[in-house]
């Protein structure tokens, strides 16, 4: 059975700085690694994923992820965020892409101006 | 593009009532559909995987006998929550993929269930 942890519950930063997101995992084998947004009331947006290959991925609008096996970690990255970047984040892990995802708690981001 | 629609959006029932709601991909083929549940301020718990041609697998803490799920085909999935309370209400998203390499999930904008 997989687990993921996201540490941080709340993170405030302000436009135009640099954030990052820690997300941790445990399980055994080859894993399967995806962030998820979700903005105030909405569903679920596709930002990244790895399976394996190169170990920095890169998402949509400014956003990338590093996976690293030593420290079993994917964490979410971006330089310079904007106030729409104001959501919760969910990092998601599977054993492999064809199963369901396992959920992490989720980090809400508040962006200030 | 690849999208998901979820009907309805929002609805309400009364406690002991059963509730269903759809999942529709336009735009790729949904070899398979995972079923989520968000209660209000938690994450995303998975209800059951289901996979065209095959057996659904339900997580623990999840039955066929209360969340059955119907998946006849590759652009369509349906889940009813049967006798519903009010520990069944939250987000319930349908998360499709295609079965190629490293498909990600598209997940639709949920139906929002609120019991009485």
């Amino acid at each position: 059975t997989q687990t993921v942890s996201q540490s941080d519950a709340h993170v405030t930063v302000f436009e135009g700085d640099s954030v990052e997101l820690r997300c941790n995992y445990s399980y055994g084998g080859s894993i399967y690694l995806s962030w998820y947004i979700q903005h105030h009331g909405r569903g679920l947006q596709f930002l990244l994923k790895y399976y394996s290959g190169n170990p920095v991925v890169q998402g949509v609008n400014g956003f990338e992820a590093e996976f690293s096996k030593s420290d079993s970690s994917f964490h979410l990255r971006k330089a310079s965020v904007h106030w729409s970047d104001s959501a919760v984040y969910f990092c998601a892990v599977s054993a492999n892409y064809a199963q369901g995802l396992t959920f992490g708690l989720g980090t809400r981001v508040s962006v200030f101006p | 593009g690849a999208l998901v629609y979820q009907y309805p959006r929002r609805t309400i029932c009364k406690s002991g009532t059963s509730m269903r709601m759809e999942c529709q991909a336009v735009g790729f083929q949904a070899t398979s559909v995972a079923w989520y549940r968000q209660s209000p301020q938690k994450t995303f718990e998975l209800i059951a995987l289901s996979t065209v041609n095959s057996a659904i697998k339900y997580e623990q803490n999840f039955t066929q006998e209360k969340f059955p799920i119907s998946h006849p085909n590759l652009s369509f999935s349906s889940m009813t929550v049967l006798n519903a309370y009010l520990e069944d209400r939250g987000l319930y998203l349908c998360g499709a993929r295609e079965h190629y390499n490293y498909a990600e999930q598209f997940f639709g904008p949920g139906t929002r269930l609120t019991v009485l």
